[in-house]
């Protein structure tokens, strides 16, 4: 059972516009969330995190929004860039624990 | 610096062979975390260390599946008598304190094809 969502396998956007990647969860236990992005042959990178004490974060053009009701996140990019052509996964964690539980990703292409 | 490193980076075993996969997480990471990628998935947890300390090998999926990390810094995965259904990528990761806020560090993964 997949505890964390990703439902949109890819996205497509273009260039200078915003991109949104999606994530929903169903285990209420977690309470950290975090973007990773990963290019082919290389592991993932780590882009973004947000505590379930807070509903936004933002690092440069990346910006998480945590809507705990609702069991969903998202991440905005703006503006895209081609070079952000990338998977992008979502990870989550609960309490007191550093094990990830990750989406399937989505995989952005942004189009010059 | 140097990041996550890891040992092969293709591996190829016939069915029925063991297997050993190597990983040197970044120098004075306390934690290290292995994970099975299959084709088309996210990362799945196999099991996390602090230090030498292995506190979880709750995703392991067979006691085919070993991991150490006797001195706390190199780690090794063991497979026993591989299956096919083995066959992915295998990630290490690494992080710097043994909190639960910190970003884990990926290595480029040690793809396995069990033949």
């Amino acid at each position: 059972d997949q505890q964390v969502k990703q439902n949109s396998p890819s996205l497509s956007v273009q260039e200078g516009r915003i991109s949104i990647l999606n994530c929903d969860y169903t285990n209420s236990m977690f309470d950290y969330f975090l973007w990773y992005k990963k290019y082919p042959a290389e592991g993932p990178t780590f882009l973004i995190s947000i505590s379930s004490i807070k509903d936004k974060n933002e690092d440069g053009r990346f910006t998480v929004f945590l809507n705990k009701s609702a069991k969903h996140l998202s991440l905005h990019i703006v503006p895209s860039q081609p070079g952000d052509s990338a998977v992008y996964f979502c990870a989550a964690s609960a309490g007191g624990s550093e094990k990830l539980v990750f989406g399937k990703g989505t995989k952005l292409t942004v189009n010059p | 610096g140097a990041g996550v490193s890891q040992s092969p980076r293709y591996k190829v075993a016939k069915r029925g062979q063991d297997v050993a996969l190597r990983c040197d997480p970044i120098s004075g990471h306390v934690s290290l975390f292995w994970y099975q990628q299959a084709l088309g998935q996210g990362p799945e947890f196999l099991t996390y260390f602090q230090n030498e300390a292995q506190l979880d090998k709750s995703g392991l999926p067979s006691d085919r599946f070993f991991a150490e990390r006797p001195e706390g810094s190199v780690s090794t995965l063991k497979i026993q008598r591989t299956q096919q259904e083995d066959s992915a990528v295998y990630l290490c990761a690494s992080s710097r304190s043994g909190g639960r806020w910190g970003e884990q560090y990926f290595g480029p993964g040690t793809r396995l094809t069990v033949t």
